[in-house]
């Protein structure tokens, strides 16, 4: 199957920092990207659809200015969590879409852990 | 009314049985429906999708019920690395290419 990545992995940061994780699709090209986020024992939530050259839709109760989401070409989408909060600390997965004969799916990164102190 | 339920588990269960989950979803103008599989803090993996007539990929089978808004995913003769927790996914009508997941139902396979 398709593959994405995700960087970094894992990431400490202070509060009040920001971090910014980059979502990339390795071997196929993504005008869509998905970006979601995943508290212990729940499930996955969908915060905003990144398109490549226009604006993320966002999810309602979804911050648009502290979450900012960047998809500036077909390969990358990156999130920026600005000014982190201890609340912010989270799974964070990215997706992305990738057309097919048999229609559209969306590849999962590998997530990246981050914990704001 | 959470969109798409599942039962949390876990289910823990012996090597070679057999084990079923259910999944039920809110949303009638539902379109597709998956089954993903989700190893403790990794990404899900898409296990398979769940067409109208019922389908079945080697020990795993899953079944749709449009009527009472219902999936399920057989697995027979688990193994131990069947363990993970399996994740109900729902795409609905008008959504897009959006997908609704579940909480999950966790599977504990033991020798």
């Amino acid at each position: 199957g398709a593959v994405v990545s995700q960087h970094p992995s894992r990431v400490i940061c202070k509060s009040g920092t920001s971090v910014k994780i980059e979502c990339r699709s390795l071997d196929f090209q993504a005008t869509t990207m998905f970006w979601y986020r995943q508290f212990p024992k729940q499930s996955l939530m969908l915060m905003a659809t990144s398109n490549e050259g226009s604006k993320a839709t966002y999810e309602q109760g979804v911050e648009k200015d502290k979450f900012l989401i960047n998809h500036a070409s077909l390969t990358l989408s990156t999130l920026t969590v600005t000014s982190a909060h201890p609340e912010d600390s989270s799974f964070y997965i990215c997706s992305a879409l990738s057309g097919g004969a048999w229609g559209e799916t969306q590849y999962f990164g590998p997530g990246t852990r981050l914990l704001v102190l | 009314r959470k969109e798409v339920e599942q039962d949390p588990g876990p289910f823990n269960v012996p090597e070679g049985a057999t084990v079923a989950f259910n999944c039920t979803y809110s949303n009638s103008a539902s379109q597709s429906f998956f089954w993903y599989r989700q190893d403790c803090r990794k990404e899900p993996k898409l296990l398979m999708s769940v067409y109208s007539s019922g389908n079945e990929d080697g020990r795993f089978t899953a079944q749709l019920n449009r009527a009472s808004q219902y999936i399920s995913l057989l697995i027979r003769d688990s193994k131990l690395s069947d363990s993970a927790t399996y994740l109900c996914v729902v795409k609905f009508t008008g959504g897009g290419n959006k997908l609704t997941f579940g909480t999950g139902t966790q599977l504990k396979v033991e020798l």
